[in-house]
């Protein structure tokens, strides 16, 4: 089945760490995203990226890194520069040719600072 | 102001209502409005896609979308206890590609 694969499911994180979350997709989507989910809240764009090597930054980029080396694959490192980083975060999906007919979302990382 | 305006809720109702959901924008250029179901600690799931103004059903679930108000609703008939998540309402205008811009969500509660 086709679908988005976010691992790990938990993490924790020490103060001081980067952490890598990833995230693979099978449906052969042009462009992938990054959000993260705070309790209540809605989805703020953290990075965004529309073709392999290339991505921009989203809303709230400052201590998130990403890569975008195959078209399959779009991993999100958060940094020791990102303050306050316990979150959900979510990896979605879109063909750019139906760009608008909405994302596939996978079914998050919810990261922990301990 | 957010571009994107939902009522948090939550919103309880009792099995077999009408839940009515709704949210404002202000960006007039949207064109491409969506609703998105999430369950606890899940990724959220594509229920509905409407372009432009005009209603769409699909089963209990019906969209509407005013762009002269600058407002989209969602109804969910005959409500189950399965219907219990927060709903994500979102939109895109043509010009920003395949950015979506969210709103908040809104939680809902059906009771048995």
């Amino acid at each position: 089945d086709g679908g988005i694969t976010q691992s790990p499911k938990y993490l924790f994180r020490k103060e001081g760490q980067n952490v890598t979350l990833s995230c693979e997709q099978n449906l052969n989507h042009d462009a992938m995203y990054w959000y993260r989910q705070d309790p209540g809240q809605g989805l703020r764009l953290i990075y965004y990226s529309q073709i392999v090597n290339d991505f921009q930054k989203g809303d709230i980029a400052e201590g998130y890194s990403v890569s975008r080396e195959k078209k399959e694959s779009f991993p999100l490192t958060v940094t020791s520069a990102q303050k306050n980083p316990t979150a959900f975060y979510l990896c979605a999906s879109s063909s750019w040719k139906q760009v608008n007919y909405g994302y596939t979302f996978g079914s998050g990382t919810r990261l922990t600072v301990v | 102001q957010k571009e994107v305006e939902q009522d948090p809720g939550p919103l309880s109702v009792p099995e077999g209502a009408i839940v009515s959901l709704n949210c404002t924008y202000s960006n007039s250029a949207f064109q491409y409005f969506m609703w998105y179901r999430q369950y606890s600690r899940k990724g959220p799931e594509l229920l509905m896609y409407t372009y432009s103004s005009g209603n769409k059903e699909d089963g209990r679930f019906t969209a509407q979308v005013d762009k002269s108000s600058k407002y989209i609703s969602l109804f969910i008939r005959d409500s189950q206890p399965s219907d219990s998540a927060t709903y994500l309402c979102a939109m895109s205008a043509e010009a920003a590609g395949n950015k979506l811009t969210f709103g908040g969500g809104t939680r809902v509660l059906v009771k048995p």
